[in-house]
């Protein structure tokens, strides 16, 4: 199984409200990652989890605050977006962080920020 | 940095036909990892294919095949006889190993397949 699944798929919110987007996996991988893709471009790396513990944050405003309460699961917490902050929110994850290991992708949140 | 340039933003070819897709980057290690990666319009991404750069053989998963040049650092991706399901958006994408997975993207090659 090398599923990676996304809640919720859409994703509404004005700028004053909070919500938190969600990923899980469970084949044991150890790396979990946010990517942000806009309309017809490629994924940005937004933060990288190894062994549930943050270790890349690319410099992404602090409205956005990733969680890892488990191998299992990711959460990003959204707090006073832009507009500019709507797009594809990608999840993946890999086997070991301390390797170049395949990285398999959710099916994303579309994101949108009125 | 590394970079990884897609030369060609949208390609179309007919079913059954072979096109080819390229794709350079920079960079100064020598020890790296490429990868093609298919981002279908219902937008999963999907891992095609993926090399070692230590490894001289070129990869290949059925229909699909890399020609890895690594003096010439490219790294193209052919797909034989194309089908309707490879209508795609395709990333050419580079890691470096114990840089904890830090994974970065061409632009992007739009692939539309016609019947």
């Amino acid at each position: 199984d090398t599923e990676v699944t996304q809640t919720p798929k859409h994703l509404v919110m004005g700028m004053t409200n909070k919500k938190s987007l969600k990923c899980e996996q469970h084949m044991g991988h150890r790396a979990m990652y946010w990517y942000k893709q806009k309309a017809k471009k490629p994924p940005e790396l937004m933060f990288v989890y190894s062994y549930e513990k943050l270790s890349i944050n690319e410099s992404v405003p602090s409205r956005f605050s990733p969680e890892c309460p488990n191998s299992s699961l990711l959460n990003l917490h959204l707090h006073a977006l832009q507009p500019e902050d709507s797009a594809l929110y990608l999840c993946a994850s890999s086997q070991d962080p301390s390797w170049a290991d395949t990285q398999y992708f959710g099916p994303g949140t579309r994101l949108t920020v009125l | 940095a590394q970079t990884v340039t897609q030369s060609q933003p949208e390609m179309s070819v007919q079913e059954a036909e072979t096109v080819t897709l390229s794709c350079t980057y920079d960079t100064s290690e020598n020890n790296y990892y490429l990868f093609w990666y298919k981002q279908p319009p219902s937008r999963q991404m999907i891992l095609v294919i993926r090399q070692e750069a230590y490894k001289q053989q070129n990869a290949t998963e059925n229909r699909f095949s890399v020609n890895f040049q690594k003096a010439a650092k490219s790294f193209s991706l052919k797909i034989s006889d194309s089908q309707l399901g490879d209508t795609a958006m395709y990333f050419c994408a580079f890691m470096k190993p114990y840089n904890n997975n830090d994974m970065r993207f061409g632009a992007g090659t739009r692939l539309t397949v016609k019947p």
